[in-house]
């Protein structure tokens, strides 16, 4: 299985891009790289997926380099409501993902 | 939002007491998954189930069984409560469980665990 690294904890202001790294050096070939986001008293919620190079859709772009031992999550513009836990998994199937910690993500006005 | 219904939201028990929640979906998807969240922990999986009566365990079974009778329902029992299960359980659904398939979440049952 692999092992996912994120920062615990992240800052940022109203209005700013944040970008958020995950490490994962062990990364299999069929493996697909997702990030999930979680409110206070909710589920988590998924936001993205990709396999290599760029994936944008409305609400986050995530950057996977050739190699795919790093994936960078990129908020544009953040605003309060996005103040959240951000997990990134790796996997080949749901059952073999694991969620980690996250990174607690707080915007300030 | 997916329908994905938990039930119930709180419960508050005594240890060496049995437990059930329940977890039922309208989106009559073929995976159901039971997570336990800690502080420090992120979510991690209990046990999930691929199928009417077709069950495996996750990473942190031990203590924990599963039932799953009906696509819609999927059932964790603590046979014997303790307070180190004190946590708060996540039902997920998801279609097919492969790779790019993505998990849908319920609300959430808080369990303490006196």
């Amino acid at each position: 299985l692999a092992k996912t690294t994120q920062p615990i904890s992240m800052d940022s202001y109203e209005g700013q891009e944040v970008n958020i790294t995950c490490s994962h050096n062990n990364i299999a070939t069929n493996d697909y790289i997702t990030w999930y986001q979680q409110f206070p008293s909710q589920g988590p919620r998924f936001i993205i997926q990709g396999y290599k190079t760029k994936v944008t859709n409305e609400v986050a772009s995530l950057f996977i380099p050739a190699d795919r031992k790093s994936s960078t999550l990129s908020l544009p513009r953040v605003s309060l409501s996005d103040t959240a836990v951000y997990y990134c998994l790796v996997g080949g199937n749901n059952n073999d993902m694991r969620f980690g910690a996250g990174t607690r993500l707080t915007v300030k006005p | 939002d997916a329908g994905i219904t938990q039930s119930p939201r709180h419960k508050v028990t005594e240890t060496g007491t049995p437990v059930t929640l329940r977890c039922h979906q309208t989106e009559n998807h073929r995976y159901m998954y039971w997570y336990r969240q800690d502080p420090g922990h992120g979510l991690r999986l209990i046990h999930y189930s691929y199928g009417v009566k077709d069950t495996d365990k996750g990473e942190v079974s031990d203590g924990y069984s599963v039932s799953r009778s009906k696509t819609e329902d999927f059932l964790l029992t603590l046979e014997s409560a303790t307070s180190s299960q004190t946590s708060v359980y996540f039902c997920a659904i998801s279609e097919t469980g492969g790779n790019t398939d993505t998990q849908y979440f319920g609300p959430g049952t808080r369990l303490t665990v006196l």
